[in-house]
């Protein structure tokens, strides 16, 4: 069974460019989150989708966005970027609200460095 | 609000020594915990939980973490540490809300 696949590995932007992060769950699961892990924070919550919608987020600007597609894959959107935004992005999933106290399947994350 | 403390950066042991890595957790409500370790520029893998049941969880690579509810706490622990085990350990808690949160981590190193 194939895991959490995330794309691109690495992405280099410069200062008040867009960037496009992708994840695909692990076959059966509905839900999506995304974590931003920067040097030395931990690993601070951004979004979470299930069911095609966007459920709860986290304290982040709006220029943080995201989505999920039918087939519950999901994008991650940062506009405008900054350098604080450098960091590494995380997608994890897990089968969603029937199963609350499920854990967490991670990918291996996405690098974002902002110049 | 929920949250999770782990209270060192950092833990030193020598390998074949027990270790302990500590966390504790602020809920309303029961919570549901966990442990996930990081290897260098991987994702987070998966420990063990606890939702309810015995104190003592049982998990992957002879990782085992007690339970203590009067104490908050939700200490990772392991009889002989490996060399292999260095990595960055979190500890995570959810309320039952879906919104998993993480402490802030603590890197573990083992000296052959």
């Amino acid at each position: 069974e194939a895991g959490v696949t995330q794309s691109p590995t690495h992405l280099i932007k410069t200062r008040g460019q867009q960037a496009t992060l992708r994840c695909s769950p692990i076959s059966g699961h509905t839900s999506v989150y995304w974590y931003q892990q920067a040097l030395g924070l931990g690993l601070q919550f951004l979004l979470w989708y299930d069911e095609g919608e966007e459920r709860n987020r986290g304290n982040f600007p709006p220029r943080f966005s995201g989505r999920q597609f039918p087939n519950y894959s999901s994008e991650l959107n940062v506009n405008a970027l900054e350098l604080e935004d450098s960091a590494l992005y995380l997608c994890a999933s897990s089968k969603g609200q029937r199963t609350r106290t499920g854990e967490l399947f991670f990918g291996e994350g996405s690098r974002l460095t902002v110049l | 609000a929920q949250s999770v403390a782990q209270p060192e950066d950092q833990v030193n042991v020598a390998e074949g020594n027990p270790l302990t890595v500590k966390c504790t957790y602020s809920v309303s409500g029961n919570p549901y915990l966990f442990w996930y370790v990081q290897y260098p520029n991987r994702g987070l893998q998966f420990l063990l939980k606890y939702i309810t049941g015995d104190n003592l969880v049982k998990g992957s690579y002879g990782f085992e973490a007690e339970f203590n509810k009067s104490q908050t706490s939700f200490h990772l622990k392991k009889p002989s540490a490996l060399v292999s085990d260095s990595a960055l350990y979190f500890c995570a808690v959810n309320s039952g809300g879906f919104k998993t949160i993480f402490g802030a981590g603590t890197r573990l190193f083992v000296k052959a």
